[in-house]
């Protein structure tokens, strides 16, 4: 069964270093997600990515945030500066957007990326 | 303003009991969808269940079912014959259409503890 994977499974980084967060989403899926995580806390939406764009962010997602698609398969979130309070696991999703609107379009979540900033 | 509430913090039930977790929605977009999600200790977040807003019948997946009353703007999720193995945190999410089905907004959680 095809799934969305993401690496590393853990990243400890000092503060103000940059971070790359790596996802590969299911093939010919069409829409990509970055959610996150703080322990203990509700899942947050980050940003949603389609056609090669941002398609929605968050208030979260503020200059510190990037993503990308550099190729045919991988979707990354950039983080340029971490702050302390970036700990958190991090989820990527991807989900068809083939069945309409008013469908359950189902999101399939990456096993998450735990990020541990110091 | 778009919200999701889980109320329960936390849920215990026997194994091979039936428990029910709620979830309170609000909004006004006629058009929206209901997920639930289990994230078991190991982290992962596992898709369990879809409810549209249009969707005459309430939905079933397995043990899971969605009592879905729109009326009443809840959709509490089922899970019948517990076992050990449900022990996790449940998440109750929503989106909508005025967000063009994109975002999914999570509620806090309810923790489901199954004891034999």
């Amino acid at each position: 069964e095809p799934e969305v994977t993401q690496t590393p499974s853990h990243q400890v980084t000092q503060m103000g270093q940059e971070v790359i967060l790596r996802c590969v989403p299911i093939s010919n899926h069409l829409y990509f997600y970055w959610y996150r995580q703080i322990l203990g806390q509700k899942v947050e939406f980050l940003v949603s990515f389609y056609n090669n764009e941002i398609s929605e962010k968050s208030e979260i997602f503020d200059d510190q945030f990037s993503v990308e698609r550099p190729d045919g398969s991988n979707f990354t979130l950039k983080i340029r500066s971490t702050k302390l309070e970036d700990s958190a696991m991090y989820f990527c999703a991807s989900s068809p957007g083939t069945s309409g609107r008013a469908r359950g379009d189902e999101q399939f979540f990456g096993p998450g990326t735990r990020l541990t900033v110091l | 303003a778009q919200k999701i509430t889980q109320t329960q913090p936390g849920m215990f039930v026997q194994e091979k009991e039936a428990v029910t977790l709620d979830c309170t929605y609000d909004t006004s977009d006629p058009s929206y969808g209901l997920f639930w999600y289990k994230q078991p200790s190991s982290g992962e977040m596992i898709f369990l269940i879809y409810q549209g807003s249009y969707d005459q019948q309430n939905a079933t997946e397995g043990r899971y079912s969605l009592n879905f009353q729109k009326a009443r703007k809840s959709a509490n999720l089922v899970i019948s014959a517990s076992q050990l193995g449900d022990s996790a945190m449940y998440f109750c999410a929503m989106r909508w259409e005025n967000t063009g089905f994109q975002k999914l907004v999570f509620g806090t959680g309810t923790r489901l503890l199954v004891s034999p």
